[in-house]
């Protein structure tokens, strides 16, 4: 089963400074993978993807890094801004599946100024 | 930018009563998803819903649950029977066909609150 809980692990960074936010997932089979974002009462916002091919993808300020060998994703935000502070999460897609997401517990990094 | 709108923004109900929550999907997108976030915990996936069918649901959508796309634009689910377990935030997405398999732009609402008491 999925563990779950109420507190999420926390990040804090300084303006300016790069942030990695780590996850682990649970699905050998997962093909597909996604980091999102969500401000304080919104819903999850789409930040980037990689294919289970791939072991690096990169954005505007965002890099995604997998490593299936331990099944570990990151996500590397670069001069964090005040507007990153969120929670993110990550997200993992079965190989057979029709999109159904399996979402992480969620990191919440705060940028302080 | 095109969004996806849900209604009520919240929702308080009795236990056991009937509760229908709204989406507006963005309009050329052709999959569509429920999914909730109990508070403080991970966001789940309820069901998936394609060419006017179920493509995929998880045990969490029993049979109280149902979907329905009544017409050209909404997107709903009904919870039949509302249980204290129920309290949730539900979040309506959708994606277009574009991108086929991979795309990764599911487009979350804002999410309706439901609190049953």
């Amino acid at each position: 089963g999925e563990s779950v809980g109420l507190h999420l692990p926390t990040l804090s960074v300084q303006e300016g400074d790069n942030s990695i936010i780590n996850c682990a997932y649970s699905n050998s089979a997962s093909d597909y993978f996604i980091w999102y974002k969500q401000e304080s009462g919104k819903g999850p916002q789409f930040i980037i993807d990689i294919r289970s091919n791939m072991d690096k993808r990169q954005g505007q300020r965002v890099t995604v890094l997998l490593n299936k060998t331990v099944k570990h994703l990151s996500l590397q935000i670069a001069a964090t801004q005040p507007g990153d502070s969120a929670v993110y999460f990550c997200a993992e897609r079965a190989r057979d599946s029709s999109y159904k997401l399996i979402f992480g517990s969620g990191t919440r990094l705060l940028v302080r100024p | 930018e095109p969004e996806v709108t849900q209604t009520p923004s919240h929702q308080v109900t009795q236990m056991g009563q009937e509760v229908i929550l709204r989406c507006v999907p963005i309009s050329n997108h052709l999959y569509f998803y429920w999914y909730r976030q109990i508070l403080g915990q991970k966001v789940e996936f309820l069901v998936s819903f394609y060419n006017n069918e179920i493509s995929e649901k998880s045990e969490i959508f029993d049979d109280q649950f149902s979907v329905e796309r009544p017409d050209g634009s909404n997107f709903t689910l009904k919870i039949r029977s509302t249980k204290l377990e129920d309290s949730a935030m539900y979040f309506c997405a959708s994606r277009s066909i574009a991108g086929g398999h991979y795309t990764g732009e599911l487009f979350f609402g804002e999410g309706s609150r439901l609190t049953v008491l």
